[in-house]
């Protein structure tokens, strides 16, 4: 069984450029999330999609972020224009419901300069 | 605000010896509860999971939950330099939006 894919694998953008990053989910899982891991701190929940739906999206700051999960397949996370402080690790992971284990991809690390 | 906080580390044990991880909810109606192990520069990867009161063992690992104090723990038995990682709790909260919280994560070094 395929994982979790996700592109880029890094990102290094300057302040106020835009940036994009792609996932994948295990194949039949309806549950996609998408945290952001600062460096020293737990993962955070940025938002979380069932099937093509949003079912939480309150920590995401929506005046920079945005996301989408066409088709409730892959899903795009999107930040403009990025800020110093969004430097982190942008996680997304997968379950096949919404109250099971979740499966991690390797992360986009991006870095703003 | 429904808050996961783990017991500050850095813990380092040496090897062979039990290390103890702790974590605390702030959702007294929660009902599964995880343990993540998270290697440097790596994501974080499932090692137990425990839905009910009481020991859960798997090889070395023991994850112990008590609903009452709201209160979950990771024991690691014969610790290997192997296991030095980051360990994160993650609990469901109830509700509408059955979220994962993860804790902040503590940092173990097992010495050798």
């Amino acid at each position: 069984e395929a994982g979790v894919a996700q592109s880029p694998r890094y990102k290094i953008i300057e302040k106020r450029q835009s940036v994009a990053f792609w996932c994948n989910p295990i194949s039949g899982h309806a549950t996609l999330y998408w945290y952001q891991q600062i460096l020293g701190q737990g993962p955070k929940l940025l938002i979380q999609f069932q099937n093509n739906g949003v079912v939480d999206d309150s920590q995401l700051p929506k005046d920079r972020f945005s996301a989408e999960r066409l088709k409730g397949v892959d899903s795009t996370l999107k930040i403009q224009p990025a800020k110093l402080e969004d430097s982190a690790v942008y996680l997304c992971a997968s379950s096949r419901t919404g109250n099971e284990k979740l499966f991690f991809g390797s992360g986009t690390q991006l870095s703003v300069l | 605000q429904k808050e996961v906080e783990q017991n500050s580390g850095p813990l380092s044990v040496p090897e062979g010896a039990i290390a103890s991880l702790n974590c605390t909810y702030s959702d007294r109606g929660s009902q599964s509860f995880f343990w993540y192990r998270q290697y440097s520069g790596k994501s974080p990867e499932l090692i137990m999971s425990i839905y009910s009161n009481g020991d859960k063992e798997d090889g070395r690992f023991t994850a112990q939950l008590n609903k009452a104090s709201q209160y979950v723990s990771l024991l690691i038995r014969d610790s290997q330099p192997s296991d030095s990682a980051t360990y994160l709790c993650a609990v469901y909260f109830s509700g509408s939006a059955r979220q994962l919280t993860f804790g902040s994560g503590t940092q173990l070094t097992v010495l050798p």
